[in-house]
């Protein structure tokens, strides 16, 4: 089974932190993402990773930073958190490219908040 | 800008009927789709996954492709209340070899 383990189920932090979520998967996914998940406006992509060292930004990047240094790791990274960053973060992965099954899977998320 | 727009519900049926849940898309050379189930406060899981035009069955689920409609839809039989939940379409396009793009989900109640 794919499995994909972000390190924090519940987290509080106080605005102004620097906060550090961390994600692994134990698939050998080429792609691993992050996404925020708030009522009414569905999945929103943050950023994402396609390669080792690489990123690119998604929907809505503000705010949010990523670093990928080993193909298995995928962290997010909130400089100064802000109370508009409440929220469950999803972080997911998949194989990339043509001809292969390319469904992401999800990890168990990390509802934080900002206080 | 690619849309997957879903109705958002709730939908409701009965113990045991069957649950219809529809999804459209804007993109017309997406090529892979996805249904996840999302029980409260928990995270997306993969149900079905469908490539071609047709029918895919796995057990109580099917899934339901039309390209030229650009329409998916995911049938449930004999719906439990295990199954109440949302489900939410994801699509890729042909054109990216990773991102899906996820409609807001539909919140299925299924009452005994």
């Amino acid at each position: 089974d794919v499995k994909v383990t972000q390190s924090s189920r519940y987290l509080v932090k106080r605005t102004g932190e620097k906060v550090f979520l961390e994600c692994v998967q134990d698939m050998d996914h080429e792609n691993m993402f992050w996404y925020r998940q708030d009522p009414g406006l569905g999945l929103r992509l943050i950023y994402f990773s396609y390669d080792v060292k690489m990123k690119e930004k998604g929907d809505i990047p503000e705010g949010y930073s990523v670093s990928r240094e080993k193909k298995e790791r995928f962290s997010l990274i909130l400089e100064s958190a802000s109370t508009n960053q409440t929220s469950m973060y999803l972080c997911a992965s998949s194989f990339s490219g043509t001809g292969v099954p390319n469904e992401a899977f999800f990890g168990q998320g990390t509802r934080l908040t900002v206080v | 800008q690619k849309e997957v727009e879903q109705n958002s519900g709730p939908l409701s049926v009965p113990e045991g009927a069957i649950a219809s849940l529809n999804c459209t898309y804007s993109d017309r050379v997406s090529q892979s789709f996805f249904w996840y189930r999302q029980y409260s406060g928990k995270s997306p899981e993969l149900i079905m996954s469908i490539y071609s035009n047709g029918d895919k069955e796995d057990g109580r689920f099917t899934a339901q492709l039309n390209k030229a409609s650009q329409y998916v839809s995911l049938l449930i039989r004999d719906s439990q209340p295990s199954d109440s939940a949302t489900y939410l379409c994801a699509v890729k396009s042909r054109g990216s070899n990773y991102k899906l793009t996820f409609g807001k989900g539909t919140l299925l109640t299924v009452n005994p």
